[in-house]
């Protein structure tokens, strides 16, 4: 069945160093894949969408690259800011399956 | 903006209990959706639907019933409730695009304690 995997339950990181959270995926069809955010005692909120034809998405500093040869779609930003401590899901479009998310700390 | 409301937003029942959990979208979307979200499993879909009187079954439907009455109002029913189902509850809405753009609309949560 269609699944997704987040191997990082847990990332530390210090503020200005660079950001990658990974995503790997199975689907029977060619899907398209998410990264939603979620910020402490707040709603999910979509951050990123794939696309069909290789653009790279970008939002507030993150960006994600669909790979279908490795079946990945890792979100990346090139320096962390200590805002972006939250919860990140990657989804699936089969009926949005979420994977079991990443929680980001950024310290000083 | 778009809306989804969830209500109660915090419910405390006993093991055996009868919990309703609402929730209402006025954003005209076709689908809603009910998930529950806990620490290591992140969001794990219960039920969906694609509009009223029709209802789809998720990835984790075991003692849940879902109803949705009118394209606004979806339904989570838990019977008789276990510790087990413990956890915060979301409910979302999306147009039919939304499997394809990822918009979905999120209410605020429900959180559900069963003693």
């Amino acid at each position: 069945g269609d699944s997704v995997t987040q191997t990082e339950g847990l990332v530390t990181l210090t503020e200005g160093l660079p950001v990658m959270l990974n995503c790997t995926y199975q689907s029977t069809y060619s899907p398209f894949l998410f990264w939603y955010v979620q910020h402490l005692n707040e709603a999910p909120k979509l951050l990123l969408k794939s696309f069909t034809d290789n653009k790279r998405p970008e939002h507030q500093g993150f960006h994600a690259t669909l790979h279908k040869s490795s079946s990945s779609f890792h979100l990346q930003k090139s320096s962390a800011q200590l805002s972006d401590s939250a919860l990140y899901y990657c989804a699936l479009n089969e009926k949005i399956t979420f994977g079991a998310g990443t929680k980001l700390t950024i310290k000083p | 903006e778009a809306a989804v409301t969830q209500s109660p937003r915090n419910k405390v029942t006993v093991t055996g209990g009868n919990v309703t959990l609402s929730c209402r979208q006025t954003n005209s979307h076709n689908y809603m959706y009910w998930y529950r979200q806990d620490t290591g499993h992140g969001l794990r879909l219960i039920h969906y639907s694609y509009g009223a009187g029709n209802l789809q079954i998720g990835d984790v439907p075991d003692g849940y019933k879902a109803t949705r009455t009118t394209q606004e109002d979806f339904f989570l029913l838990l019977e008789l409730a276990s510790p087990s189902q413990t956890s915060l509850y979301f409910c979302a809405s999306s147009d039919p695009l939304g499997v394809n753009t990822g918009q979905l609309y999120f209410g605020e949560g429900s959180k559900l304690t069963v003693l």
